[in-house]
């Protein structure tokens, strides 16, 4: 079976700032899709970035870019020039592409933005 | 564009009470849906899936229920509610191609007394 794991419960960082949260994932496939959704004091869940496993090229969208390594099965999140409205859980996650009806999540992470 | 709607924002429910917790998704047809329950300071478990009307599958034994009376609504539902159901309750919908995202809606916080 396949999980996810995000060992930094909590990180903070200054305004403008550059952060990096970490995600590793276990899985026995080689095409699959992951994720890091935001989840700010709201509860909304808001898809952040995406990346496929066949994509050698990271993924990046405005601000955050990822660091896919396949091999290592590592997936993490950078946020350059962090801003206060950045603060919230962000969640890793995982779909297989074969098995597309489940998203396996990780336990998150607490991005705390100082000004 | 697509949207889902999901409610109550909040809900507090005496124990061995009733639940109903609905979700609606508009502009878009055949969804997959699902419900997903948050405890607090933890991750989003999935709690069941449906790919069509009437089909349910469920992720974990537990004492609730889902449905899908209609293609774009989704109820989680409970005869008896019990303390461990407190939580926040997410539903989400996507399209049926692994490179779609699944989209949130609001959640609903519940809290058994």
């Amino acid at each position: 079976a396949q999980t996810v794991t995000q060992s930094q419960p909590e990180m903070s960082v200054q305004e403008a700032e550059t952060v990096t949260l970490s995600c590793t994932y276990d899985t026995s496939e080689s095409d699959y899709y992951l994720f890091w959704y935001k989840q700010p004091p709201s509860r909304q869940m808001i898809l952040v970035i995406r990346q496929e496993a066949y994509k050698q090229q990271n993924a990046t969208e405005n601000r955050f870019s990822v660091n896919f390594q396949k091999a290592a099965k590592s997936f993490s999140l950078k946020i350059s020039d962090s801003q206060l409205g950045d603060a919230a859980m962000y969640f890793c996650a995982y779909r297989s592409a074969r098995h597309t009806d489940k998203l396996i999540f990780g336990t998150g992470t607490r991005l705390q933005v100082f000004p | 564009s697509q949207t889902i709607h999901q409610w109550p924002a909040t809900l507090v429910q005496p124990v061995g009470s009733p639940l109903s917790l609905e979700c609606t998704v508009e502009g878009t047809s055949n969804p997959n849906l699902y419900w997903y329950r948050q405890a607090a300071g933890r991750g989003l478990q999935l709690l069941f899936y449906s790919v069509g009307i009437g089909q349910i599958s469920s992720e974990v034994p537990q004492n609730l229920s889902a449905s899908r009376p209609q293609d774009r609504q989704f109820i989680l539902s409970s005869k008896k509610l019990l303390l461990s159901d407190s939580g926040f309750y997410l539903c989400a919908w996507s399209k049926l191609d692994s490179n779609q995202p699944q989209h949130f809606g609001d959640g609903t916080r519940l809290s058994i007394l």
